[in-house]
């Protein structure tokens, strides 16, 4: 299958500062691309939609203004927790899916977000 | 609303065969799919059905009935490394998949 990698894969930071995640589509290009958020113990949740050259499409419950996505280019999308706190301490995850490939979804290993 | 079922544990004994059910109740459907998780990782693709019937791969299958909204993962000659998280998701009509919340295969030697 199709290689999506994420960077980095475990960050640590201080409450109040920014995190920058980047997803990348190694060997196709990845029209849409999508950002869940995975707490202990629960299922994968659904934070946003983003196609590539427009804005994202986000999730009831999710803050946009705090979950900065860009998806400038059909590889490579990022995320951004803005001001983050201790409760944004998750695993994100991206997954990559290429035109019209409905059927195939590929995950990107997931990042480890630690907020202390 | 769009919901997706499925247990929420199960236990079973290296070397048997388990089956894990999942209904989904979805506005359109385009197909559905099995991953698994384990623990600290990301879902890896497992299967992918759309049409009724069973596929099989290698000792995992897949069966899906459109009718009845049912779809099971059925898992042969079980080894420990097959201890983790199987998601069953739906594609609906918006090409959007719906989640199930996961069963946790523990297996036992």
């Amino acid at each position: 299958g199709a290689v999506v990698s994420q960077h980095p894969s475990r960050v640590i930071c201080k409450s109040g500062t920014s995190v920058k995640i980047e997803c990348r589509s190694l060997d196709f290009q990845a029209t849409t691309m999508f950002w869940y958020r995975q707490f202990p113990k629960q299922s994968l949740m659904l934070m946003a939609t983003s196609n590539e050259g427009s804005k994202a499409t986000y999730e009831q419950g999710v803050e946009k203004d705090k979950f900065l996505i860009n998806h400038a280019s059909l590889t490579l999308s990022t995320l951004t927790v803005t001001s983050a706190h201790p409760e944004d301490s998750s695993f994100y995850i991206c997954s990559a899916r290429a035109a019209r490939a409905y059927n195939e979804q590929f995950f990107g290993p997931g990042t480890r977000l630690t907020v202390l | 609303g769009q919901n997706i079922d499925q247990p929420t544990e199960m236990t079973a004994t290296e070397g048997a065969i388990v089956q894990i059910n999942c209904t989904y109740q979805t506005s359109g459907f385009n197909g559905l799919f099995w991953y698994q998780q384990h623990a600290g990782e990301a879902p890896t693709f497992l299967s992918y059905n759309v049409l009724d019937g069973l596929e099989e791969k290698g000792r995992f299958s897949s069966f899906l009935s459109r009718s009845k909204g049912y779809s099971y993962l059925l898992l042969k000659e079980l080894q420990m490394k097959d201890s983790a998280s199987y998601l069953c998701a739906a594609l609906d009509s918006n090409y959007q998949l719906i989640w199930g919340a996961g069963t946790k295969l523990i297996i036992k030697p």
